[in-house]
């Protein structure tokens, strides 16, 4: 199986800020990977997908990069509606990171 | 616009059996593959099963296997999830997803969840 360890746990921000939310995977994963983001209370829902690209209705802030093992979600100028619970996850065998937990500082 | 909305959610003993119902809208249901995913505190977001567009093709994470059975009703617009034998560990949020459409890589919709839990 392959495991997928996702970096920070948790992260604290100020509005307009730029974060980044990183994915590794324990073996190439071929750009296989979408990142989700999950408000309190609500389902997740679609960001990116195939590693860089954006999911319709995603505003362009939004960004991932990466390849082979190492992947990265980012957040630029970060704005209040953007707190919330954010997961990668792999194609192969749809395993999901642990999640990364952003607030506002 | 894309809605899918779970039932049949709820408080259901170790051994016994519940039924998932996910009534889809808003895209043609036959052209999608559709998969359940569960999310509990402690372990996360768990890929549950998939099923292919006619539903000959089915696909189950190996905790579940032999005991949770994915299908669907394309006139009926709904994908079901018939889970026996039910554990405690099955306790969790279960959301019906779609997939893309394609190989079945991601999931680009989401229902709202419906809870289950198992328990004496």
């Amino acid at each position: 199986d392959i495991q997928m360890t996702q970096s920070p746990a948790s992260l604290s921000a100020s509005l307009g800020e730029t974060v980044t939310i990183e994915c590794r995977a324990s073996e190439d994963i071929y750009n296989g990977l979408a990142w989700y983001q999950q408000k309190p209370g609500k389902s997740p829902q679609l960001l990116i997908y195939n590693a860089n690209s954006l999911h319709t209705g995603v505003p362009s802030r939004f960004s991932g990069s990466g390849s082979g093992t190492q992947y990265s979600l980012k957040i630029n100028s970060l704005q209040s509606e953007d707190v919330a619970s954010y997961f990668c996850q792999q194609y192969y065998d749809y395993t999901f990171g642990a999640g990364t937990k952003l607030e506002l500082k | 616009e894309v809605q899918l909305v779970e039932s049949g959610g709820g408080l259901v003993q170790p051994g016994r059996s519940l039924k998932l119902s996910c009534a889809a809208s808003g895209f043609t249901f036959s052209n999608y593959g559709m998969a359940w995913v569960r999310q509990t505190p402690t372990k996360g977001l768990e890929w549950v099963a998939s099923i292919s567009t006619g539903g000959g093709n089915t696909y189950y994470r190996d905790s579940v296997k032999g005991r949770f059975t994915i299908s669907r009703d394309n006139a009926k617009n709904t994908q079901y999830l018939q889970m026996d034998s039910l554990r405690s560990e099955d306790t969790a949020t279960y959301y019906c997803a779609r997939h893309d459409l394609g190989p079945y890589w991601y999931f680009d919709f989401w229902g709202p969840g419906t809870m289950v839990t198992v328990s004496s």
